[in-house]
């Protein structure tokens, strides 16, 4: 089966500029969660989504936004790009959004430079 | 709400040692516990989890870890390390109080470092 893909893999964009990243669940995942990767602040939640609803939400600026398609594939959004916004961009699956037990399933991430 | 503290940045063990990487958590309700690897330029890789049952429990790669509620703990540990288990580990957890979803919240991280 094969794992969580994310695209693109490494982006760099302007300040100012807006950029959208993508991902593509295990294969019978519903629920996808973003998190942001950051040398300063770690692993930060930023969304999660299950059957196109968003579920649960961090504490990130509006910015930041996701969604999710019927096919459980999830994209997320950030506007006006800050310098702050460089990170590693994570995208999860996991099997069932109602079952906490289940683990998560990681990509590989999309590194955003934002100069 | 839900926390993870890891207090040691770096842990540093000789190949064939065991290795203790430490984690404690704070939650309301029940802890869901999990730890992660991550080597570098990759994402996490989930190595075990902690629902109910048994205190110890065993994982991928030969990990196990110990779950202790009277000392909130979840420390990760390993028999007899490899240099290969050299990487950057994640404890995680999700607080049974706080309704569906998948939110999960992390440590900051603990290098480990095995040395021939």
């Amino acid at each position: 089966k094969a794992g969580v893909t994310q695209t693109p893999r490494y982006l760099i964009k302007t300040r100012g500029q807006q950029v959208t990243l993508s991902c593509s669940p295990i294969s019978g995942h519903r629920s996808v969660s973003w998190y942001q990767q950051t040398p300063g602040q770690g692993l930060q939640f930023l969304f999660e989504y299950f059957s196109e609803t968003q579920r649960n939400k961090g504490n990130f600026p509006g910015r930041f936004s996701g969604r999710q398609f019927s096919n459980s594939r999830s994209e997320m959004n950030v506007s006006t790009l800050e310098l702050g916004d460089s990170a590693l961009y994570l995208c999860a699956s996991s099997l069932a959004g109602g079952a906490p037990s289940y683990e998560q399933y990681f990509g590989p991430g999309t590194r955003l430079t934002v100069t | 709400a839900q926390s993870v503290a890891q207090p040691e940045d770096q842990v540093n063990v000789a190949e064939g040692n065991p290795l203790t990487v430490k984690c404690t958590y704070s939650v309301s309700g029940n802890p869901y516990l999990f730890w992660y690897v991550q080597y570098p330029n990759r994402g996490l890789q989930f190595l075990l989890k902690y629902i109910t049952g048994d205190n110890l429990v065993k994982g991928s790669y030969g990990f196990e870890a110990e779950f202790n509620k009277s000392q909130t703990s979840f420390h990760l540990k390993k028999p007899s390390a490899l240099v290969s288990d050299s990487a950057l580990y994640f404890c995680a957890v999700r607080d049974s109080l706080t309704g569906g979803g998948n939110k999960l919240t992390f440590g900051t991280g603990t290098q480990l470092k095995v040395e021939l």
